[in-house]
Order: structure tokens, then C-alpha cells, then sequence
């Protein structure tokens, strides 16, 4: 079972609210990423980092914000949402393994409806 | 051109049938490639990795990576129902971010 926890699962909500996802890692894993999902279309990467007070952003634009105060901890955040926002939101961490390379750990998603 | 590329399928196989999954990337610089799988709903779990050229088998699964034609495969011998979901390729930039294609969606026929 994954050591990544995401909440809340589901968020139904209104239009221009503020909302923060929560992302929380136990594995001390130094590097965290959000993913954007719409419902049958590729995982586009918003937000990474790669340890505490470092946050990037990704290849797509998003207009939601991250921090990154505490390595277990990478919250998004949205400070009015739109219904142009509803997805599902993914939330990885990664730690480098013997060739190097990224393996991603997925939690189990926030599904976002903005009414 | 996108950084991924796989066909969005759906690919049917037969049960029993061999399925095979192709992914195409463009940073000739990748160092490292990945499959996942991703059932409707769910989140992505990692499949196999691949670093090298060549084959590298697990169980009913072999991942296959050609750099010089920069072509990652993964095979699933013995097909399942439970196979049935979205591959998704996923390759490790020059900048160390993970980039991921849209997906194949695979459909076992029992």
C-alpha cells in the first residue's frame, strides 16, 4: 500500500471559493510532483519539488499555487475556483533508486467539481 | 512534437493473446523509462522500468527499449481480464522531470 495520502478524495464545490488539497508522504522522499488528470486524458505535471522551500512549475499552466514548508507535506492550493478547474488531481513523490532514475509514487487522487 | 507519444488505442486482445504496447519519446538525451498501468478511477502503479537497451522481463510482463530508434515497448504474455486498463509510457527528461503520453487503453476479450 502506498505511503502517500491525499485528501480530501472527493470536493464538490462553488464557484470562486478557495480550496487546498492536502498531500502528505511518509517515505522522507525528497522530490513531490501534482499531476492534472481530466477523465480519460494524459496526466499533465502542474507543480513539482524537490525538497523544502522549492516548488517549480510544470508544463502545463495552472493557475493553482504549492508549498513546500515540510518535506512530507505538498499542499495545492486555488484561491478562487472555477468550473474550469474541475478535475482529478494527483499528488507523486519520488526518491532516486539504484539506476538513478525517478520512480513515482502515486496517492489516490482528489476529484475537484467546480459548480 | 510531444515529448511521448502512444497510440490511444483501444487495443483488443484475445485472453491468452499476447499485447503489445508501443511509445515513442523525443529527448534523445532520456536516461529512463516507465510503464504504468491505471485502471479507471485509480491512480497510476508502476508496471517495470527500463534503462538500457534490450529486454527486461517480469513475470508476464517485458518491457523492451531501442534508444538508437527511440522506441520503448511493453509485452503482456498470457493475457488477462484484469490487464484490461490504460499503459500509460513515462520517460525521465533532461531535467529530471517525469513526462507521461496519453495512454493505451488495453481491452482483454475473454
Amino acid at each position: 500500500e502506498a505511503d502517500i495520502y491525499q485528501t480530501p478524495r472527493y470536493l464538490v464545490i462553488g464557484t470562486g471559493k478557495k480550496i487546498t488539497l492536502e498531500c502528505s508522504q511518509t517515505m522522507g522522499h525528497d522530490k513531490m510532483y501534482w499531476y492534472q488528470q481530466d477523465p480519460g486524458m494524459e496526466l499533465h505535471l502542474i507543480h513539482y519539488s524537490y525538497g523544502v522551500n522549492s516548488t517549480e512549475k510544470g508544463d502545463l499552466s495552472s493557475e493553482s499555487t504549492v508549498s513546500r514548508i515540510r518535506t512530507e507535506h505538498f499542499p495545492l492550493t486555488l484561491e478562487s475556483a472555477r468550473p474550469s478547474h474541475t478535475s482529478q488531481y494527483l499528488c507523486a513523490s519520488s526518491a532516486q533508486n539504484r539506476a538513478g532514475a525517478n520512480v513515482l509514487t502515486f496517492g489516490a487522487g482528489s476529484r475537484l467539481t467546480v459548480l | 512534437q510531444k515529448e511521448v507519444e502512444q497510440n490511444s488505442g483501444p487495443l483488443s486482445v484475445p485472453e491468452g493473446a499476447i499485447a503489445s504496447l508501443n511509445c515513442t519519446y523525443s529527448d534523445r538525451v532520456s536516461q529512463s523509462f516507465f510503464w504504468y498501468r491505471q485502471y479507471s478511477g485509480k491512480s497510476p502503479e508502476l508496471i517495470m522500468s527500463i534503462y538500457s537497451n534490450g529486454d527486461k522481463e517480469d513475470g508476464r510482463f517485458t518491457a523492451q527499449l531501442n534508444k538508437a530508434s527511440q522506441y520503448v515497448s511493453l509485452l503482456i504474455r498470457d493475457s488477462q481480464p484484469s490487464d484490461s486498463a490504460t499503459y500509460l509510457c513515462a520517460v525521465m527528461n533532461r531535467d529530471d522531470k517525469i513526462i507521461f503520453g496519453k495512454g493505451t487503453r488495453l481491452h482483454i476479450l475473454p
